[in-house]
Protein backbone atom coordinates (compact mmCIF):
# COMPACT_ATOMS: atom_id res chain seq x y z
CA UNK A 1 0.00 0.00 0.00
CA UNK A 2 1.22 3.42 -0.86
CA UNK A 3 -1.41 5.73 -0.03
CA UNK A 4 -3.63 5.99 3.01
CA UNK A 5 -7.01 3.90 1.81
CA UNK A 6 -10.27 4.02 3.68
CA UNK A 7 -13.46 1.38 2.77
CA UNK A 8 -15.69 1.58 1.88
CA UNK A 9 -16.12 5.31 0.81
CA UNK A 10 -19.82 6.05 2.00
CA UNK A 11 -21.67 4.06 4.39
CA UNK A 12 -25.85 4.48 5.07
CA UNK A 13 -26.79 2.82 8.44
CA UNK A 14 -29.87 2.48 10.34
CA UNK A 15 -30.28 4.08 13.51
CA UNK A 16 -28.93 1.53 16.68
CA UNK A 17 -26.96 -0.67 14.13
CA UNK A 18 -23.30 -0.77 14.75
CA UNK A 19 -20.97 -0.12 12.20
CA UNK A 20 -17.20 -0.12 11.18
CA UNK A 21 -14.56 1.06 8.53
CA UNK A 22 -11.01 0.42 7.52
CA UNK A 23 -7.87 2.47 7.26
CA UNK A 24 -4.98 1.18 5.34
CA UNK A 25 -1.74 2.37 5.08
CA UNK A 26 1.93 2.27 4.73
CA UNK A 27 3.30 0.49 7.66
CA UNK A 28 7.18 1.50 6.86
CA UNK A 29 8.28 4.68 8.38
CA UNK A 30 5.15 4.65 10.63
CA UNK A 31 5.21 6.76 13.49
CA UNK A 32 0.67 7.43 14.42
CA UNK A 33 -2.90 6.82 13.19
CA UNK A 34 -4.92 9.46 13.81
CA UNK A 35 -8.79 9.49 13.34
CA UNK A 36 -10.90 12.48 13.01
CA UNK A 37 -14.60 13.17 12.93
CA UNK A 38 -15.64 15.77 10.16
CA UNK A 39 -19.76 16.95 10.32
CA UNK A 40 -20.97 19.23 7.89
CA UNK A 41 -20.17 22.69 8.40
CA UNK A 42 -17.80 22.27 10.94
CA UNK A 43 -13.71 21.30 11.21
CA UNK A 44 -12.47 17.99 11.76
CA UNK A 45 -12.26 16.68 15.44
CA UNK A 46 -9.66 14.63 16.77
CA UNK A 47 -11.40 11.39 17.91
CA UNK A 48 -7.98 9.06 18.67
CA UNK A 49 -3.86 9.17 18.28
CA UNK A 50 -2.60 5.41 18.48
CA UNK A 51 0.98 4.65 17.96
CA UNK A 52 1.61 1.21 19.24
CA UNK A 53 0.61 -1.89 17.25
CA UNK A 54 -2.37 -3.72 19.20
CA UNK A 55 -3.57 -0.28 20.70
CA UNK A 56 -7.11 -0.30 21.75
CA UNK A 57 -8.57 3.02 22.46
CA UNK A 58 -12.57 4.01 23.13
CA UNK A 59 -14.78 6.99 23.35
CA UNK A 60 -18.23 6.50 24.12
CA UNK A 61 -19.98 4.22 21.58
CA UNK A 62 -16.85 4.64 19.51
CA UNK A 63 -13.78 2.65 19.22
CA UNK A 64 -10.57 2.10 17.21
CA UNK A 65 -7.68 -0.70 16.80
CA UNK A 66 -4.69 -0.57 15.21
CA UNK A 67 -2.35 -2.86 13.82
CA UNK A 68 0.94 -1.12 12.47
CA UNK A 69 2.82 -4.45 11.29
CA UNK A 70 0.12 -5.11 8.29
CA UNK A 71 -0.81 -1.36 8.19
CA UNK A 72 -4.89 -1.24 9.18
CA UNK A 73 -6.84 0.16 11.73
CA UNK A 74 -10.53 -0.04 12.29
CA UNK A 75 -13.02 2.08 14.18
CA UNK A 76 -15.87 0.86 15.32
CA UNK A 77 -19.31 2.41 16.02
CA UNK A 78 -21.45 0.83 18.58
CA UNK A 79 -25.16 1.69 18.14
CA UNK A 80 -25.16 4.32 15.64
CA UNK A 81 -27.07 7.73 16.14
CA UNK A 82 -28.04 10.39 13.94
CA UNK A 83 -25.90 12.53 15.45
CA UNK A 84 -22.75 10.30 14.29
CA UNK A 85 -23.69 11.43 10.66
CA UNK A 86 -20.09 12.64 10.07
CA UNK A 87 -16.87 11.74 7.34
CA UNK A 88 -14.51 9.60 9.20
CA UNK A 89 -11.07 10.68 8.59
CA UNK A 90 -7.58 8.73 8.85
CA UNK A 91 -4.42 10.36 8.65
CA UNK A 92 -0.87 8.24 9.17
CA UNK A 93 1.93 10.43 10.59
CA UNK A 94 5.37 9.38 9.55
CA UNK A 95 8.33 9.60 11.28
CA UNK A 96 9.50 12.46 8.95
CA UNK A 97 6.48 13.97 10.88
CA UNK A 98 4.73 14.58 8.13
CA UNK A 99 0.29 13.47 8.35
CA UNK A 100 -1.15 11.48 5.35
CA UNK A 101 -5.02 11.63 4.92
CA UNK A 102 -7.09 9.25 3.74
CA UNK A 103 -10.27 10.08 1.71
CA UNK A 104 -12.60 9.51 4.74
CA UNK A 105 -16.03 6.95 4.94
CA UNK A 106 -18.98 9.11 4.88
CA UNK A 107 -21.29 7.68 7.46
CA UNK A 108 -25.11 8.59 7.01
CA UNK A 109 -27.51 6.98 10.32
CA UNK A 110 -31.25 6.25 9.08
CA UNK A 111 -33.28 7.48 12.05
CA UNK B 1 -8.72 28.22 25.07
CA UNK B 2 -9.22 30.06 21.39
CA UNK B 3 -9.04 27.65 18.73
CA UNK B 4 -7.43 27.99 15.76
CA UNK B 5 -8.67 30.72 13.97
CA UNK B 6 -8.74 31.51 10.21
CA UNK B 7 -9.33 34.58 8.11
CA UNK B 8 -11.01 34.83 5.99
CA UNK B 9 -13.76 32.34 5.80
CA UNK B 10 -15.24 32.83 2.54
CA UNK B 11 -13.39 34.35 -0.66
CA UNK B 12 -14.16 34.83 -4.34
CA UNK B 13 -11.16 35.75 -6.96
CA UNK B 14 -10.55 35.78 -10.34
CA UNK B 15 -8.17 33.44 -12.50
CA UNK B 16 -4.71 35.18 -12.29
CA UNK B 17 -4.91 37.05 -9.06
CA UNK B 18 -3.31 35.53 -5.85
CA UNK B 19 -4.75 35.47 -2.78
CA UNK B 20 -3.05 35.45 1.19
CA UNK B 21 -4.87 33.10 3.75
CA UNK B 22 -4.48 33.20 7.70
CA UNK B 23 -3.83 31.28 10.64
CA UNK B 24 -3.65 31.61 13.98
CA UNK B 25 -3.18 28.81 15.80
CA UNK B 26 -3.73 27.77 19.39
CA UNK B 27 -1.46 29.29 21.97
CA UNK B 28 1.52 27.45 22.60
CA UNK B 29 1.19 25.13 19.04
CA UNK B 30 4.38 25.77 17.17
CA UNK B 31 3.59 23.63 14.15
CA UNK B 32 1.07 25.41 11.44
CA UNK B 33 -0.19 23.07 8.54
CA UNK B 34 -1.99 24.27 5.48
CA UNK B 35 -4.42 21.31 3.86
CA UNK B 36 -6.39 21.79 0.83
CA UNK B 37 -9.45 20.00 -0.03
CA UNK B 38 -11.05 19.73 -3.32
CA UNK B 39 -14.60 17.62 -3.91
CA UNK B 40 -13.86 13.79 -3.84
CA UNK B 41 -10.49 14.62 -2.90
CA UNK B 42 -8.91 13.73 0.43
CA UNK B 43 -7.11 16.76 2.76
CA UNK B 44 -4.05 17.20 0.48
CA UNK B 45 -1.32 18.26 2.62
CA UNK B 46 0.10 21.49 0.84
CA UNK B 47 3.24 22.42 3.82
CA UNK B 48 3.62 22.51 7.57
CA UNK B 49 5.44 25.18 9.52
CA UNK B 50 7.66 25.01 12.51
CA UNK B 51 9.64 28.28 14.67
CA UNK B 52 8.92 30.05 11.38
CA UNK B 53 10.64 27.26 9.08
CA UNK B 54 9.27 24.90 6.76
CA UNK B 55 9.24 21.44 8.17
CA UNK B 56 7.66 19.76 5.30
CA UNK B 57 6.49 20.44 1.87
CA UNK B 58 3.56 18.40 -0.24
CA UNK B 59 3.52 18.01 -3.85
CA UNK B 60 1.87 21.30 -5.11
CA UNK B 61 3.35 23.84 -7.44
CA UNK B 62 5.07 26.76 -6.81
CA UNK B 63 2.45 29.63 -7.08
CA UNK B 64 1.54 27.88 -3.28
CA UNK B 65 3.82 30.04 -0.64
CA UNK B 66 3.43 29.89 2.67
CA UNK B 67 5.53 31.40 5.88
CA UNK B 68 5.18 31.59 9.69
CA UNK B 69 5.60 34.65 12.13
CA UNK B 70 7.47 34.71 15.29
CA UNK B 71 4.03 34.30 16.68
CA UNK B 72 3.20 31.39 15.36
CA UNK B 73 1.15 32.60 13.19
CA UNK B 74 0.87 31.58 9.74
CA UNK B 75 0.02 33.02 6.40
CA UNK B 76 -0.39 30.82 2.67
CA UNK B 77 -0.65 32.97 -0.44
CA UNK B 78 -1.53 31.71 -3.97
CA UNK B 79 -0.15 33.58 -6.85
CA UNK B 80 -1.53 33.64 -10.12
CA UNK B 81 -4.81 31.97 -9.44
CA UNK B 82 -6.79 28.95 -11.49
CA UNK B 83 -9.96 27.82 -11.55
CA UNK B 84 -8.43 24.32 -10.01
CA UNK B 85 -7.85 26.20 -6.61
CA UNK B 86 -11.34 26.53 -5.85
CA UNK B 87 -11.17 24.42 -2.63
CA UNK B 88 -11.34 24.45 1.19
CA UNK B 89 -8.14 25.37 2.84
CA UNK B 90 -8.02 24.44 6.45
CA UNK B 91 -4.72 24.99 8.43
CA UNK B 92 -4.30 23.06 11.72
CA UNK B 93 -1.84 23.36 14.62
CA UNK B 94 -0.34 20.99 17.56
CA UNK B 95 2.28 20.50 20.04
CA UNK B 96 4.85 18.71 19.45
CA UNK B 97 3.89 14.96 17.96
CA UNK B 98 0.22 15.48 19.65
CA UNK B 99 -3.07 15.79 17.77
CA UNK B 100 -3.59 18.26 15.14
CA UNK B 101 -6.15 21.00 16.09
CA UNK B 102 -8.07 22.09 12.48
CA UNK B 103 -9.99 26.01 11.75
CA UNK B 104 -13.21 26.18 10.38
CA UNK B 105 -11.36 27.30 6.93
CA UNK B 106 -11.39 29.45 3.97
CA UNK B 107 -13.39 28.52 1.52
CA UNK B 108 -11.58 29.92 -2.16
CA UNK B 109 -14.28 30.13 -5.11
CA UNK B 110 -11.97 31.62 -8.27
CA UNK B 111 -14.10 32.36 -11.07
Amino acid sequence: ILNVEQSPQSLHVQEGDSTNFTCSFPSSNFYALHWYRWETAKSPEALFVMTLNGDEKKKGRISATLNTKEGYSYLYIKGSQPEDSATYLCARLNTGNQFYFGTGTSLTVIP
Amino acid sequence: KAGVTQTPRYLIKTRGQQVTLSCSPISGHRSVSWYQQTPGQGLQFLFEYFSETQRNKGNFPGRFSGRQFSNSRSEMNVSTLELGDSALYLCASRKGQETQYFGPGTRLLVL
